[in-house]
């Protein structure tokens, strides 16, 4: 069965940074690129970047270039969206989503992970 | 950037047939594809390229596409269906990928 397992939800202040994380289990993890998109409080889905966990070649959203990095970890089969320094406005749920290549949709979605930004 | 539009909501009463558009700059050309998410749940892909549906996903639900509109349609609408409902694209000249702007369904 096709898991994604993402990382429990974070609390944290302006200027903090932040990595959490999003586990792929039941397929081949190398094989298939692995995205992230953001949902704000009360807001439509943001298509914010991806990765392909086989040779690390990343893709982002203009929206998004420059304000988080995603990478991956292919040994331990784990995806991971970060910030530098986080601002209120990053405050949202977040999904990490699996992409089937040959149709260009998402497959399957991780449970979300909420990131709530505040001083 | 390619951009898909969709209404805000749809109501509809159980038993009836529910029409939700994705508009988009001759996005006839495109496959697309469309999530249903719940209150409080990740989102769930239910048609896939224009028209197909993912195993477990139920034949009420079907999708079309041409011109500058895509189209779902969930018939025999059960209250179970209430959710958000997005349509996506991948724009190739950007390689990109675009959501629509989502549309509420209620169920009267």
């Amino acid at each position: 069965e096709v898991q994604l397992v993402q990382s429990g939800a974070e609390v944290k202040k302006p200027g903090e940074s932040l990595k959490i994380s999003c586990k792929g289990s039941g397929y081949s993890f190398t094989s298939y690129w692995i995205g992230w998109v953001r949902q704000m409080p009360g807001k439509g889905l943001e298509w914010m970047g991806i990765i392909y966990p086989g040779d690390s070649d990343t893709r982002y959203s203009p929206s998004f270039q420059g304000q988080v990095t995603i990478s991956a970890d292919k040994s331990i089969s784990t995806a991971y969206l970060q910030w530098s320094s986080l601002k209120a406005s990053d405050t949202a749920m977040y999904y990490c989503v699996r992409l089937v290549g040959a149709g260009n949709y998402f497959d399957y979605w991780g449970q979300g992970t909420l990131v709530t930004v505040s001083s | 950037s390619y951009v898909l539009t969709q209404p805000p909501s749809v109501s509809v009463a159980p038993g009836q047939t529910a029409r939700i558009t994705c508009g988009g700059n001759n996005i006839g050309s495109k496959s697309v594809h469309w999530y249903q998410q719940k209150p409080g749940q990740a989102p769930v892909l239910v048609v896939y390229d224009d028209s197909d549906r993912p195993s477990g996903i139920p034949e009420r639900f079907s999708g079309s596409n041409s011109g500058n509109t895509a189209t779902l349609t969930i018939s025999r609408v059960e209250a179970g269906d209430e959710a958000d409902y997005y349509c996506q694209v991948w724009d190739s000249s950007s390689d990109h990928y675009v959501f629509g702007t989502g549309t509420k369904v209620t169920v009267l």
